[in-house]
């Protein structure tokens, strides 16, 4: 059971446009949703991270957006650049960790081009 | 300040021999969790380490099996080794009270043959 949908599967976006990827969930105990960004041959590292408590979270040119009513949020990079493209993915958990761990999407491979 | 660190970085074994694989944690953090990703999927979690015990398990078989040690590193033993365990082996490390933001190291590539 996938209980973190995330989409598109892949996305090619011109530089300095503004990619956005979406996820949903069905889990509603989960109370931490971060993104990660992962190069080839390299471990997934922690770009941002929200809580239900705010509706969004800014950190550089990442934003999340966070809509707990209809249980989805959404990544957002602003004036992308040709170093963002990578595999992006989403994830959710409880606070103090769940039973487990953290539940990722399948990722969305990004393609800014030049 | 050292981030995760995982050995070694490939690893090729054939079926049905074991393999450890180890993890040293981020400084200042004392939880491990063990994260198996195919490719071209999201990681999938395997369990997780606090104070040298399994806390968490996911759904994995009893062929995986960890160690924590007092320093905090970890061990994750795969025995019987299936062609399907071929994958990117992840380890991440966090604190508790705060377990659930997860720092990942570069991963064990294991190729099953």
């Amino acid at each position: 059971q996938q209980q973190v949908k995330q989409s598109p599967q892949s996305l090619i976006v011109q530089k300095g446009g503004i990619p956005i990827i979406n996820c949903a969930y069905e889990n509603t105990a989960f109370d931490y949703f971060p993104w990660y960004q992962q190069f080839p041959g390299k471990g997934p590292a922690l770009l941002i991270a929200i809580r239900p408590d705010v509706s969004e979270k800014k950190e550089g040119r990442f934003t999340i957006s966070f809509n707990k009513s209809a249980k989805q949020f959404s990544l957002h990079i602003m004036d992308s650049q040709p170093g963002d493209s990578a595999t992006y993915f989403c994830a959710a958990d409880y606070s103090g960790g769940g039973a487990d761990g953290l539940t990722f999407g399948k990722g969305t491979h990004l393609i800014i081009q030049p | 300040d050292a981030g995760v660190t995982q050995s070694p970085t490939h690893l090729i074994k054939t079926r049905g021999q074991q393999v450890t694989l180890r993890c040293s944690p981020k400084s200042g953090h004392d939880t491990v969790s063990w994260y198996q990703q195919a490719l071209g999927q999201g990681p999938q979690f395997i369990f997780q380490y606090y104070e040298e015990e399994e806390r968490q398990r996911g759904n994995f078989p009893d062929r995986f099996s960890g160690h924590q040690f007092p320093n905090y590193s970890s061990e994750l033993n795969v025995n019987a080794l299936l062609l399907g365990d071929s994958a990117l082996y992840l380890c991440a490390s966090s604190r508790q009270g705060a377990s659930e933001t997860q720092y990942f190291g570069p991963g064990t590539r294991l190729l099953v043959l």
